[in-house]
């Protein structure tokens, strides 16, 4: 079956430090790719997403690459800030018509960044 | 605009007690999932609705868990028999369509049931 598989946390790093964190997946079909976070006392937002291989998904700093022959879809981002400290959710979905367009998510990585 | 909004954010109930939890998805949507967030289960699909096809239930975890959306919009997630394993934050999220795997879910804030 269709699974995704995170790094487990926690991750805590310094203010300024690099991050990654992997995630990997299995998909019997043709996923598309999502990383999700929750802040603090926040619901899930969408913080990037890539659609289809080699796509590389951007916002707020973050970046993702889809890369289809390692079936990964790590996250990085160059310099993180005491702002970032939240959950992290890879998640994917799968394309096709018996597809209801369910989120399969990882379990989540909690990132703590200290200043 | 508005986005997805659930009812109650909290819900504290005894156990064998029935509750219901509302999701009010973002306007146009036709496409609305419910979620679970628990400790031991991570996030888990429960069920998917589209326009007007038979929703998608494979997520329920048993007979206790039902769902309906009235008139393509307002859902309500009924769980009867409320045991202690069903404690968890219960989300709810909604798209465009659904039937794209490259629609973006937005999400609700939750509602926290506690059994006890």
């Amino acid at each position: 079956g269709d699974s995704v598989t995170q790094m487990e946390g926690p991750v805590t790093l310094s203010e300024e430090a690099f991050l990654t964190i992997n995630c990997t997946y299995t998909a019997t079909g043709y996923p598309s790719l999502f990383w999700y976070v929750q802040y603090p006392g926040e619901g899930l937002q969408l913080l990037l997403k890539a659609t289809k291989a080699d796509d590389k998904g951007s916002n707020k700093g973050f970046e993702a690459t889809y890369r289809k022959e390692t079936t990964s879809f790590h996250l990085e981002k160059g310099s993180v800030q005491v702002s970032d400290s939240a959950v992290y959710f890879c998640a994917l979905r799968v394309h096709g018509s018996s597809n209801t367009g369910k989120l399969i998510f990882g379990q989540g990585t909690t990132l703590q960044v200290k200043p | 605009g508005a986005g997805v909004s659930q009812s109650p954010s909290n819900k504290v109930t005894e156990k064998g007690k029935d509750v219901e939890l509302r999701c009010d998805p973002i306007s146009g949507h036709t496409a609305l999932y419910w979620y679970r967030q628990s400790l031991g289960q991570g996030l888990e699909f429960l069920i998917y609705f589209q326009g007007n096809s038979a929703p998608d239930k494979s997520g329920l975890p048993s007979d206790r868990f039902s769902a309906e959306r009235t008139g393509g919009s307002v859902s309500t997630l009924t769980i009867q028999r409320t045991q202690q394993e069903d404690s968890a934050v219960y989300l709810c999220a909604s798209s465009s369509r659904g039937d794209r795997g490259t629609d973006t879910q937005y999400f609700g804030p939750g509602t926290r049931l506690t059994v006890l």
